[in-house]
C-alpha cells in the first residue's frame, strides 16, 4: 500500500525559507515527485528524487532519504508568487501516482 | 506545443444527466489517468490507461467509465451524476507509468446540483 504524509499548512515571510516535509511508507519505491499547484490551477512539476541526498533548482531543492522513507522540499528567497499548495507524490505499484494532501504555503510581506 | 487539453473547464449539472469530460493529449503518451480533487483530501486516482483499449480502475471508480479507443484521447464519462461528484477533475498523461513527467490539464470544475 501507499501512505504519503505532509503538513497542512505551511506561513512564511517573504525573503525567508521554508521546508516542506513529506514521509511516505511504500509497498514498492520507485521515485518522489514534488509538484507546486497554485489554488484552482492544474499541478505543475518541480523535481523528481530517486536517490538519496540534495537535489538543487534554483531557488527549489529536494531532498530523499530512502532509508527513512523521508523527504523535504526547501523553498529559499522566497516570494509573494510562491503562495501555493506543495504536492508530494510517489509512484505505487498498481500504476498509478499517489499524492500526499498538498501543503498550502502562505507568503506573507 | 506539449499539452493536455481539457474540456469544459467549468460545468454546473443536474443530478442524473449523462455528462463527459474530454481529455487529449499531443505528446504521444501512452499512460492517462484521471483524477478527482477535494479539500482535505487530496488528488485521488479515479481511472488510468496504459495504453490504447486497456484501462484499469484506480482508487475511486464508482460512478465514473472511461474508454480509450485512440491514443490521445482518453474521456471520463458520468452516467448518472450525482451531488457527491461535484469536485475538481484533472487528467494527466505521462511516457510511463511511474509518472515521471506527468503533464496535467487545467482542470475542470464540476458542480452536481
Amino acid at each position: 500500500g501507499q501512505n504519503i504524509d505532509q503538513p497542512t499548512e505551511m506561513t512564511a515571510t517573504e525573503g525567508a525559507i521554508v521546508q516542506i516535509n513529506c514521509t511516505y511508507q511504500t509497498s514498492g519505491f520507485n521515485g518522489l515527485f514534488w509538484y507546486q499547484q497554485h489554488a484552482g490551477e492544474a499541478p505543475t512539476f518541480l523535481s523528481y528524487n530517486v536517490l538519496d541526498g540534495l537535489e538543487e533548482k534554483g531557488r527549489f531543492s529536494s531532498f530523499l532519504s530512502r532509508s527513512k522513507g523521508y523527504s523535504y522540499l526547501l523553498l529559499k528567497e522566497l516570494q509573494m508568487k510562491d503562495s501555493a499548495s506543495y504536492l508530494c507524490a510517489s509512484p505505487a505499484a498498481g500504476n498509478k501516482l499517489t499524492f500526499g494532501g498538498g501543503t498550502r504555503v502562505l507568503v506573507k510581506p | 506545443e506539449a499539452q493536455v487539453t481539457q474540456n469544459p473547464r467549468y460545468l454546473i449539472t443536474v443530478t442524473g444527466k449523462k455528462l463527459t469530460v474530454t481529455c487529449s493529449q499531443n505528446m504521444n503518451h501512452e499512460y492517462m489517468s484521471w483524477y478527482r480533487q477535494d479539500p482535505g483530501l487530496g488528488l485521488r486516482q479515479i481511472y488510468y490507461s496504459m495504453n490504447v483499449e486497456v484501462t484499469d480502475k484506480g482508487d475511486v471508480p464508482e460512478g465514473y467509465k472511461v474508454s480509450r479507443k485512440e491514443k490521445r484521447n482518453f474521456p471520463l464519462i458520468l452516467e448518472s451524476p450525482s451531488p457527491n461528484q461535484t469536485s475538481l477533475y484533472f487528467c494527466a498523461s505521462s511516457l510511463s507509468m511511474t509518472g515521471y513527467g506527468y503533464t496535467f490539464g487545467s482542470g475542470t470544475r464540476l458542480t452536481v446540483v
